[in-house]
């Protein structure tokens, strides 16, 4: 059973437009959701988070949007620049503290 | 470097070996987990320690894992008896857990490779 879902594998885009990431997630549970950014033959490194009881959240050039209603929630990086090319992963947290992941999304930046 | 460390970085061993991985955490940081990623997956939960105390283990550790944070500081996970399956990246994190929302730091990982 799959909680954390990115449905999409890959994404590429041209350099200075923007990245859109998503991320569904089936447990209502889930109160806290990160980004991390993750490179090859590396541990992953976080990006970016936010509570169940915002809505956006944003810090520099990243932004989280969290739809609890839909229990979706995506990563917008404007403007996208060619160091960006990663794996991205969502994950969801409850009280437990452990995190689920999604699968990953390739982001793609092309010069 | 006040990071999460891991070592060792890789390891080769044969199917049958026990082998066993180190993790530092922050130094403040009084919660500590351990994930294991497959290729084209995201990490999976494994278990994880609050100061000493091993509060949580996932069905994915058998009984061949073990893991163990002595003193709350540093973690061990040792995996005894080694099969090909357990090849994985092998992935630390630490947190300053409060109760609310926490951010966990991971470390670069432990690569295995079972032959």
């Amino acid at each position: 059973d799959q909680q954390v879902k990115q449905n999409s594998p890959s994404l590429s885009v041209q350099e200075g437009r923007i990245s859109i990431l998503n991320c569904d997630y089936t447990n209502s549970m889930f109160d806290y959701f990160l980004w991390y950014k993750k490179y090859p033959a590396e541990g992953p490194t976080f990006l970016i988070s936010i509570s169940s009881i915002k809505d956006k959240n944003e810090d520099g050039r990243f932004t989280v949007f969290l739809n609890k209603s839909a229990k979706h929630l995506s990563l917008h990086i404007v403007p996208s620049q060619p160091g960006d090319s990663a794996v991205y992963f969502c994950a969801a947290s409850s009280n437990t503290g452990k995190l689920i992941f999604g699968q990953g999304t390739t982001l793609q930046v092309k010069p | 470097d006040t990071g999460v460390s891991q070592n060792p970085r890789h390891k080769i061993t044969k199917r049958g070996q026990n082998v066993t991985f180190r993790c530092d955490p922050i130094s403040e940081h009084n919660r500590l987990y351990w994930y294991r990623q497959t290729l084209g997956q995201g990490p999976e939960f494994l278990t994880y320690f609050q100061n000493e105390a091993q509060l949580e283990k996932s069905r994915l550790l058998s009984d061949r894992f073990s893991a163990e944070r002595p003193k709350g500081s540093f973690s061990t996970l040792e995996i005894q008896r080694t099969e090909q399956g357990d090849s994985a990246m092998y992935l630390c994190a630490s947190s300053f857990g409060r109760g609310e929302g926490e951010t966990q730091y991971f470390g670069p990982g432990t690569r295995l490779l079972v032959l």
